[in-house]
């Protein structure tokens, strides 16, 4: 059962490039999210997804799009790179909204030089 | 706007002894409160989840208490060993239909053998 997988788990991007993180639960979780880690620093939600199709944004969007168009994925795109965005990024599923236990990837780090 | 502070930021203890990690929320209007594991490069696991209506929650060595209303919970962790060194985390998640957990930075744990 491999849970909630997220690629790369590593990537360094120059500026103003642009790229997709991946992310793909097979748990037939509805709920979906995408959370940034900065260093010493809680996690703050970028995005999240109630359901194939449904997207809403979290406390930290700016930067950043996503899609559902499956239960399974719900990639995180970045546009136009930039160094704040250099981060841990970790995506997440759940039965409930915010409701039951949170499963996660183990993360994606993202350096922007 | 909920805030989760975790003090101290590090600890350190030597391996049999039982510790109390705390956490403290300024909003008591919550759904349920969630203690995570986070090993280094990993990503986060539930240990232990605590609904709005409950005091407690066990789990073998673990024990998270909960009071609302002075906006505190602990986790408790007995005869601690060298294998419980790693980041905690904890993250409530507010009453009301937006439900966007709110994570605490972490105490980072390492005990000592």
């Amino acid at each position: 059962n491999a849970g909630v997988t997220q690629t790369p788990k590593f990537r360094i991007l120059k500026i103003g490039q642009s790229m997709t993180l991946q992310c793909t639960q097979d748990m037939n979780h509805n709920y979906m999210y995408w959370y940034r880690q900065d260093p010493g620093m809680g996690l703050k939600l970028i995005y999240y997804s109630v359901g194939a199709g449904i997207t809403d944004k979290g406390e930290v969007p700016n930067g950043y799009n996503v899609s559902r168009s499956t239960t399974e994925d719900f990639p995180l795109r970045l546009e136009l790179a930039a160094p704040s965005q250099t981060s841990v990024y970790f995506c997440a599923s759940s039965t409930g909204l915010n409701t039951g236990e949170l499963f996660f990837g183990e993360g994606s780090r993202l350096t922007v030089l | 706007k909920q805030e989760v502070t975790q003090i101290p930021a590090a600890l350190s203890v030597p391996e049999g002894e039982n510790l109390v990690l705390n956490c403290s929320f300024t909003d008591s209007a919550i759904y349920n409160l969630q203690w995570f594991r986070q090993d280094p490069g990993k990503g986060l696991t539930s240990l232990l989840l605590i609904q709005s209506s409950q005091r407690e929650q066990t789990s073998g060595r673990l024990n998270a208490s909960l009071d609302k209303s002075s906006g505190r919970s602990t986790l408790y962790i007995a005869a601690s060993q060298p294998g419980d060194s790693a980041t905690y985390l904890c993250a409530v998640t507010p009453s009301g239909s937006a439900r966007q957990l709110t994570f605490g930075s972490g105490t980072q744990l390492t005990v000592l053998p």
